[in-house]
């Protein structure tokens, strides 16, 4: 089983930080790595989807970048509305996905 | 892009069954590829089933193969978990979410899930 991790586990960041999040899966999963937001009380939302490409609808703040076993997520600008749970997710071994442990983004 | 909504959680004892059901609308839920993610409280997110468009192929979560069973009835365009055995650790809101194909399989669509909780 592909095994994901994330770190760090939380971090505090001020609005206009630029905020940088790191997931390492325990195999090569070439690109096959999506980001996801998870905002309290609310359902995930796809954010990057194949280690870089920017969903839909998703401000360009956001970028992903990465391949093999090593990616990351950065926010090059933060904002209130971006403080929340991010969780990458791996589509290699598909359909027996994983999940990483999270990463928690408060406020300073 | 597909709206979801999810019913049946609810308080259940350990060794109990309960049936969650997810209702699709606005598109032809037929073509979709679908799953279900929980989420135990205070928790991360976790992989349980994954079930094709046509209901032919399906996957489990080591953790609940064998007690938890994932169908899906295209003609009423609902998506179903049928969960027995159940254990406290199984406690989480369910998600079913839509699987779609962007370079790579992604969750695009979730529902607002539906809380199950096993208990005595």
């Amino acid at each position: 089983d592909i095994q994901m991790t994330q770190s760090p586990s939380s971090l505090s960041a001020s609005v206009g930080d630029r905020v940088t999040i790191t997931c390492r899966a325990s195999q090569s999963i070439s690109t096959n790595l999506n980001w996801y937001q998870q905002k309290p009380g609310k359902a995930p939302k796809l954010l990057i989807y194949a280690a870089s490409s920017l969903q839909s609808g998703v401000p360009s703040r956001f970028s992903g970048s990465g391949s093999e076993t090593d990616f990351t997520l950065t926010i090059s600008s933060l904002q209130p509305e971006d403080f929340a749970t991010y969780y990458c997710q791996q589509s290699f071994s598909t359909p027996l996905f994983t999940f990483g442990p999270g990463t928690k983004v408060d406020i300073k | 892009e597909v709206q979801l909504v999810e019913s049946g959680g609810g308080l259940v004892q350990p060794g109990g069954s309960l049936r969650l059901s997810c209702a699709a609308s606005g598109v032809t839920f037929r073509s979709y590829e679908m799953s279900w993610v929980r989420q135990a409280p205070g928790k991360g997110l976790e992989w349980v089933s994954y079930i094709s468009s046509s209901g032919s192929s399906i996957f489990y979560a080591d953790s609940v193969k064998g007690r938890f069973t994932i169908s899906r009835d295209n003609v009423k365009n609902s998506l179903y978990l049928q969960m027995s055995s159940l254990r406290a650790e199984d406690t989480a809101v369910y998600y079913c979410a839509s699987v779609q194909t962007k370079a790579v399989l992604v969750f695009d669509d979730w529902g607002q899930g539906t809380l199950v909780t096993v208990s005595s």
